[in-house]
């Protein structure tokens, strides 16, 4: 099975600070995801990424960074930390390659920007 | 600008009915269209997918359709049961492997 694994559940965090949230996969997927879900708001995109040290923006990438520098981990960086950004994170791969590419998601960090 | 709509935030229905959701979509031109479930503090995952160029497609109690005309698409669970409740999701796909999701809808089934 797809494992998909992020490094918090939860988290608290004070504004101005500058977060981390990492998310690692186990099964050698091409492409990596971070969303941010919030009610009525729904799935919306931050970053993807295809390959290693490759990014591209999603529909909301503004005061959000990433990294890939190994096929398996793709970090979230949240420069300076604040309230709206208190939201919950999810993170997913998928094998790429294809034409169709289902998702695999982690269990999400709800993190909270006080 | 592109949209995702699916039906009602909630739907409430009895244990054995059919269950059927509904996801329309403006502006877009999918390649695929998938239905993911998500339980309350966990991440989606990933039921059914369907390509634009099929009309249904079945797994156990699930049924997808596909209408790009009418630019819709039903997910069907029957027989439903409580452990079903759940948030439906769907989502339409590119080529390009990037997928748009819909805000959901948080399906109930009462015993």
């Amino acid at each position: 099975d797809v494992k998909v694994t992020q490094s918090s559940r939860y988290l608290v965090k004070r504004t101005g600070e500058k977060v981390f949230l990492e998310c690692v996969q186990d099964m050698d997927h091409e492409n990596m995801f971070w969303y941010r879900q919030d009610p009525g708001l729904g799935l919306r995109l931050i970053y993807f990424s295809y390959d290693v040290k490759m990014k591209e923006k999603g529909d909301i990438p503004e005061g959000y960074s990433v990294s890939r520098e190994k096929k398996e981990r793709f970090s979230l960086i949240l420069e300076s930390a604040s309230t709206n950004q208190t939201s919950m994170y999810l993170c997913a791969s998928s094998p790429g390659g294809s034409h169709t590419d289902t998702q695999y998601f982690g269990p999400g960090t709800r993190l909270t920007v006080l | 600008s592109q949209k995702i709509e699916q039906n009602s935030e909630a739907l409430n229905i009895q244990e054995g009915k059919t269950a059927t959701l509904t996801c329309n979509y403006t502006n877009y031109s999918p390649a695929y269209l998938q239905w993911y479930r998500q339980d309350p503090g966990r991440g989606p995952v990933f039921l059914l997918l369907i390509r634009e160029n099929e009309k249904e497609k079945r797994k156990e109690r699930l049924k997808v359709t596909f209408d790009t005309t009418l630019k819709q698409s039903l997910f069907h669970i029957t027989a439903s049961q409580p452990a079903d409740s759940a948030t439906y999701l769907c989502a339409l796909g590119t080529n390009a492997g990037k997928s748009t999701f819909g805000d959901g809808t948080t399906l109930t089934v009462k015993p």
